[in-house]
C-alpha cells in the first residue's frame, strides 16, 4: 500500500455543487494531515491543516477518519476558481517529513 | 513578507551538462525541502535540511544529485551530467519548527529542460 493515495480524478462538477474527495494513508501513527492546492504550472499552497478530527474554513471542510485511515476534503458551493489539483500530505513513519499524494484534479464548469 | 524564492525560473541545458538550482527560504525558517515534480505527476521528495542536523538525503535518485545548505539560509541543488529524465520542475519549500515541519511554503520552482 502506498503511503498516501488519492483518486487522480478528474472530478468535473458544475458551479455551485458540493464535491468531496478522499485521501488514504498507511501510517496509522500520523497525528497531522494537510491539504494543499496546486494551480496549473504553479507551486502548491497550503489550504488546510488537520490536527484533530477535522477543520473547517469557509466553504472547505477537512475530516479525518482514523479508523479507516483516510482524510476527506469537502468543498461546498464550488466556484470556478476552485478548479485546481488538490494534494494531501501526511507525515511519514519517521515523522521528519511529509509525503504527498499524487493529487486529485478538480474542474468546475459554468 | 518575502516568500520562498528560487532561481533560475527556467533552465534549458544540454544532456551531460551540470546545473545548479538555488533556493532562498523564508527568513527564520529552519527546515528546507527539495522536491521534483515531473509533468502531470505528484511531488517526489529529494532532500530535507533541518537546522544544523545532517540532511535527510533519502530521496535523492542517484549520486548525480547533491544539495548543500549554508546554515539556515540559501540552498543549492546540483545535478551533474544531466539526463533527459531529469527534466522536471524542481520545487523548494521551507517551514518553521515553531509551527511544525509540515506546514511548508513553496517557492515558484525551477523548470528544468534537458535537451
Amino acid at each position: 500500500r502506498k503511503e498516501v493515495e488519492q483518486d487522480p480524478g478528474p472530478f468535473n462538477v458544475p458551479e455551485g455543487a458540493t464535491v468531496a474527495f478522499n485521501c488514504t494513508y498507511s501510517n496509522s501513527a500520523s497525528q497531522s494531515f494537510f491539504w494543499y492546492r496546486q494551480d496549473c504550472r504553479k507551486e502548491p499552497k497550503l489550504l488546510m491543516s488537520v490536527y484533530s478530527s477535522g477543520n473547517e474554513d469557509g466553504r472547505f471542510t477537512a475530516q479525518l477518519n482514523r479508523a479507516s485511515q483516510y482524510i476527506s476534503l469537502l468543498i461546498r458551493d464550488s466556484k470556478l476558481s476552485d478548479s485546481a489539483t488538490y494534494l494531501c500530505a501526511v507525515p511519514d513513519s519517521s515523522a521528519s517529513k511529509i509525503i504527498f499524494g499524487s493529487g486529485t484534479r478538480l474542474s468546475i464548469r459554468p | 513578507g518575502a516568500g520562498v524564492s528560487q532561481s533560475p525560473s527556467n533552465k534549458v541545458t544540454e544532456k551531460g551538462k551540470d546545473v545548479e538550482l538555488r533556493c532562498d527560504p523564508i527568513s527564520g525558517h529552519t527546515a528546507l525541502y527539495w522536491y521534483r515534480q515531473r509533468l502531470g505527476q505528484g511531488l517526489e521528495f529529494l532532500i530535507y535540511f533541518q537546522g544544523n542536523s545532517a540532511p535527510d538525503k533519502s530521496g535523492l535518485p542517484s549520486d548525480r544529485f547533491s544539495a548543500e545548505r549554508t546554515g539556515e539560509s540559501v540552498s543549492t541543488l546540483t545535478i551533474q551530467r544531466t539526463q533527459q529524465e531529469d527534466s522536471a520542475v524542481y520545487l523548494c519549500a521551507s517551514s518553521t519548527m515553531s509551527v511544525g515541519p509540515y506546514e511548508q511554503y513553496f517557492g515558484p520552482g525551477t523548470r528544468l529542460t534537458v535537451t
